[in-house]
């Protein structure tokens, strides 16, 4: 049972446009939604994340939208540019207990110069 | 400051042979976790720490996997008698589990393990 489902698995944009990544959540008992960048050789770094009570955060060219009653949450990157292209996870916790992060498949995006 | 380190960064071993992860959290970091990241399966979460006790073991996949914390800090992940489908990046990470900020979690580099 996958409880974080992301897509597209993959995206091609070119610089300056808007990379648009989705997921999807099955379990209502989670309230922290994080998003990860990950580079080739790298750990996932923290980029943004936003918890239920707001439906939008915005970090400089990096957002977040949330949809409490579709349990759905997505990243939009403006402007997207070449220093961009790595692997986007989503991922959900719960508090208490061991608030470990379900991630999802990921998504590879590539911005072409 | 410093991030979360882990070392190696890489290691071969053969099949059948035991190994033995490290990972140093960020200092004060009371929440250490380690995640494996494997090309079939993502990323998923294998044993969570909160000081030195392990209060959530769920995602050890065989008895083969153990870890432990020592001081409230480093942690050894071991694989006994490893197999090719141990083969994976192995991820730690720590957070503060604080105030406003409990929730962040903060990765190391990872260890890629390859058994052969």
């Amino acid at each position: 049972q996958q409880q974080v489902k992301q897509s597209p698995q993959s995206l091609i944009v070119q610089k300056g446009g808007i990379s648009i990544i989705n997921c999807a959540y099955e379990n209502t008992a989670f309230d922290y939604f994080p998003w990860y960048q990950q580079f080739p050789g790298k750990g996932p770094a923290l980029l943004i994340a936003i918890r239920p009570d707001v439906s939008e955060k915005k970090e400089g060219r990096f957002t977040i939208s949330f949809n409490k009653s579709a349990k759905q949450f997505s990243l939009h990157i403006m402007d997207s540019q070449p220093g961009d292209s790595a692997t986007y996870f989503c991922a959900a916790s719960m508090q208490g207990g061991s608030e470990k992060l379900v991630f999802g498949k990921g998504m590879k995006l590539t911005v072409n110069p | 400051g410093a991030g979360v380190s882990q070392s190696p960064s890489n290691k071969v071993t053969e099949k059948g042979k035991d190994v033995e992860l490290r990972c140093d959290p960020i200092s004060g970091h009371t929440a250490l976790y380690w995640y494996r990241q494997s090309l079939g399966q993502g990323l998923e979460f294998l044993i969570y720490f909160q000081g030195n006790s392990a209060p959530d073991k769920s995602g050890l996949p065989s008895d083969r996997f153990s870890a432990e914390r020592t001081g409230g800090s480093v942690s050894t992940l071991t694989i006994q008698r490893t197999q090719q489908e141990d083969s994976a990046v192995y991820l730690c990470a720590s957070s503060s589990r604080t105030g406003l900020l409990s929730y962040e979690q903060y990765f190391g580099p990872g260890t890629r393990l390859t058994v052969t």
